[in-house]
């Protein structure tokens, strides 16, 4: 069990820019989530598959972010014309379908200039 | 929606007994968690109630009371190391994610 891995962990870029971030859950867990934090507050839900399905999309989510996950393992998140107020840690999680526990990765630190 | 409340800030000294309380607001209710996050690493699972009372897992136990929309983690013999981020988290039944708190900063002191 290597745990949920995601990378870049640290992504600097100029705005107006295109960034994917890529992760990798636990192999048997077939949920995967996306979330996002920012300082002094807890993880904010963005969006969730189910193998390869996308579940749920939170209304937050600006139709500039786009999350795939193609054959129901790794998981890719992409943000379009990055603005500053995009800078956030993007985290990414795993479950097993009837499990209570998600799984966090490092996450992927997101500053936007 | 949902809605959850806890104390932004908590401070303690090594070897003594905090609690850090959650209320909280949801349509439907499938159960609270529990997550430690340290300074720059991934928030990871404490604990979780889905039904009233008390579960214990070494020096950290955790309470809810579904009636009351409230919960609390217990932290006994506070070390250094708990100094950290507390989250709770709740799942709504109609959804399958959970939904977190803002967090309390615990501030361990010798």
């Amino acid at each position: 069990d290597t745990g949920v891995s995601q990378d870049p962990r640290h992504k600097i870029t100029k705005r107006g820019q295109n960034v994917t971030f890529r992760c990798d859950p636990i192999s048997e867990h077939n949920r995967l989530y996306w979330y996002r934090q920012t300082l002094g507050q807890g993880p904010e839900f963005l969006t969730y598959f189910q193998n390869e399905a996308q579940l749920e999309k939170s209304r937050l989510l600006s139709d500039r972010f786009s999350a795939e996950r193609p054959k129901g393992s790794f998981s890719t998140l992409e943000i379009q014309r990055t603005e500053q107020g995009d800078s956030a840690m993007y985290l990414c999680a795993s479950s097993l379908e009837a499990g209570n526990t998600i799984y966090f990765g490092e996450g992927s630190w997101l500053t936007v200039v | 929606g949902q809605s959850l409340e806890q104390p932004s800030e908590v401070t303690a000294v090594e070897g003594a007994i905090v609690q850090i309380n959650c209320t909280y607001q949801t349509s439907g209710f499938y159960g609270l968690s529990w997550y430690q996050q340290h300074d720059g690493g991934a928030p990871t699972f404490l604990s979780y109630n889905a039904l009233d009372g008390l579960e214990e897992t070494g020096r950290f136990s955790s309470f809810l009371s579904r009636s009351d929309s409230y919960g609390y983690l217990l932290l006994q013999e506070l070390q250094m190391k708990d100094s950290a981020s507390y989250f709770c988290a709740v799942r709504d039944t109609g959804y399958s994610t959970l939904t977190f708190g803002k967090g309390t900063m615990l501030l361990v002191s010798p």
